[in-house]
Parts: structure tokens; sequence; C-alpha cells
């Protein structure tokens, strides 16, 4: 299996214009999250979805809204991108989100804001 | 609040000496804690975690830690480093269940490899 793929692997956008980030995940992961890196910051925590039609907010969700229609898949939706969304974007997913899972991470998508 | 510390933001090591990454943690009770690799360009990836039971972990590519409670450190072991494992190496605790599953990462520890 391919474990969670993210498309794309690049992208630049200007100031107020809306992307959607793909990710997607053969395990029949219950859990899905997305994080964003940035420089000295270490991984935070954007949204997550415990299951097919259930997300809720991680620790920086402005901006950015998110939907589980799938169990597979999990975009995450810039509405109106901004310079400070300049950031690496991860995908990560386990089994639950329950301590024993671990959780598996995509490729990233780099994003750069003009 | 639970936080990850990595004291060391670079490091630099020859090839085939030992390496030792830092960490330390803050957590309520006693953490599921994870090590992740993450090579240039490239997602992250488990090298080992820690649960429960012996307190020296074995992960992949030959990489160790150990878990010390007292000192609430999750410190990442190898005895002969490769100069493929240059590469931005992060701790994290977690997951916390009251906020939706988040892992808690450090900053991260950058390692270069000299030949």
């Amino acid at each position: 299996n391919a474990g969670v793929t993210q498309t794309p692997k690049f992208q630049v956008l200007k100031t107020g214009q809306s992307m959607t980030l793909q990710c997607a995940q053969d395990m029949n992961h219950e859990y899905m999250s997305w994080y964003r890196q940035d420089p000295g910051m270490g991984l935070r925590l954007i949204h997550y979805s415990v299951g097919a039609g259930i997300t809720d907010q991680g620790e920086v969700p402005n901006g950015y809204n998110v939907s589980r229609s799938t169990t597979e898949d999990f975009p995450l939706r810039l509405l109106s991108a901004a310079p400070s969304q300049t950031s690496v974007y991860f995908c990560a997913s386990s089994l639950t989100s329950g301590g024993a899972d671990t959780q598996y991470f995509g490729p990233g998508t780099r994003l750069t804001v003009l | 609040a639970q936080s990850v510390t990595q004291p060391d933001i670079h490091i630099t090591v020859s090839e085939g000496a030992s390496l030792e990454l830092r960490c330390n943690y803050s957590y309520g009770a006693t953490p599921y804690l994870f090590w992740y690799v993450q090579s240039p360009g490239q997602g992250l990836q488990l090298l080992l975690k820690y649960f429960s039971g012996d307190t020296l972990v074995q992960g992949i590519k030959g990489f160790e830690a150990e878990f010390k409670r007292s000192q609430s450190s999750f410190n990442l072991r190898k005895p002969s480093v490769h100069w493929s494992d240059a590469a931005e190496y992060f701790c994290a605790v977690g997951p916390l269940y009251n906020q939706g599953g988040k892992l808690i990462f450090g900053q991260g520890t950058e390692l270069s490899v000299k030949p």
C-alpha cells in the first residue's frame, strides 16, 4: 500500500487565493490530522478527524477548513491565503487516536504565499 | 502544560562516532514518547516509541532510546553514526486524548555528519 499521500508537493499562491491540499491514506485508518511545520516551532496541529463525517479543530485552525466525506481522504482548504500560512503541511493518520497507535506522516506540501 | 524540549538545535558528529540527542518532556503522567526522523524534503518517519515496560527501546536504523522517569527524559542514541543519518530528529509526546489526539513535538535537532 502507498501509506499516506499528499498532493501537491509544492505550491505558490498569491495572497487571497484559495486552494485545497489533498491527503489520502489506504490503511483504513480512522484518525487523520493536519499539522503545519514552521522553523523552530516543531509541528502544530491544525485540524483532525476521528472518522468519516467527524472533524474538529486543533491548536491553529484559523484560516483553514477540513471535511471528511470518506475514510480515505482528508483535504485541507485554505480559504483566503495569507503570507502567515507559508509553511510545510503534513497530513498524518493512525488506526485510532489512541496512544498505542503509531501516527504515519505523508511527505508534506511546501506552500509559499506571496 | 505539556511540552517537549530538545535543547540542541544543531549537532555535528563525525561518521563512526556515537550520537546522543536529548529530549526532555513535561507531562502529567507517564507519557507515550516517540522519536521521528525527517530527511531533507521528506515526511516524518517513526524511529521508535515507548509506551511502557522496558525503559530501553530499540528502533529502526540502529537507534535506541532510554526513558528516564526521574529525569523526564527520552534521549536518542546510536553507537556509530553513518552519513545517511544526517537529518532532522523530532521527539514527541502524546497523543493527548483531550486535544484531538495531538502529538506535541519538540523543536527538532538537526544532525550533520562529517566524513
